[in-house]
């Protein structure tokens, strides 16, 4: 199995330029993430989704949105990207309690 | 309000010393805690998580609810601990959603 996995790795982008991070998992997980990692600020809810066909907000989501394109996948798009959204991007699986995490995404927006 | 609290940025010992991290936690009902690992420039790891009360690569950690803690211990450190640790939460009736403390830097010195 190869757990959680994110594409791309690194990417840097313009301010007002978009992308859709990706994430996929093979666990047969209902629940998946999304978080941002800032120093000094830890981990930050951005969305999940309880299960496919679902999502919702965490604590930090804007100027971002979600697809759960189907029970493996969850995407996260940034549509207008902005200097403050430098960061790196997790995500993560879950089923009952405890999270699998990607290896990330380090996103730099100049 | 829940709400994950790591007072310390960062921790410094010498190889062979004890450590402690130190977690606090608010949270109305009985929640689920966890520490999570994260090695320099790799994913975050599932170190422990409360219901089990296991021991890994020698940390422990117990929850007490008088205090409102979960610290994490290892009575002697390694140079392989250094890392990133986060301690997290969960409700018992909305297991999948975790909130992060904002970590704490474990430095070992040879």
């Amino acid at each position: 199995n190869a757990g959680v996995t994110q594409t791309p790795k690194f990417q840097v982008l313009k301010t007002g330029q978009s992308m859709t991070l990706q994430c996929a998992q093979d666990m047969n997980h209902n629940s998946m993430y999304w978080y941002r990692q800032d120093p000094g600020m830890g981990l930050r809810l951005i969305y999940y989704s309880a299960s496919e066909g679902t999502t919702d907000k965490g604590e930090v989501p804007n100027g971002y949105n979600v697809s759960r394109l189907n029970k493996r996948e969850f995407s996260l798009r940034l549509e207008s990207a902005a200097p403050s959204q430098t960061s790196v991007y997790f995500c993560a699986s879950s089923f009952g309690t405890g999270q699998y995490f990607g290896p990330g995404t380090r996103l730099t927006v100049t | 309000a829940q709400r994950v609290t790591q007072p310390e940025k960062l921790l410094s010992v010498f190889k062979g010393a004890p450590v402690e991290l130190k977690c606090n936690y608010s949270y109305s009902g009985s929640p689920e805690l966890f520490w999570y690992v994260q090695y320099s420039r790799q994913r975050l790891q599932l170190l422990l998580r409360h219901i089990s009360r296991e021991s890994i690569k020698g940390f422990t950690a117990d929850l007490n609810k008088g205090e409102t803690s979960f610290h994490l211990k290892k009575p002697f450190a390694q140079e392989e601990d250094s890392a990133m640790y986060y301690c997290a939460l969960s409700g018992v009736y909305n297991t999948d959603k975790l909130i992060f403390g904002t970590g704490t830097r474990l430095q070992v010195f040879p």
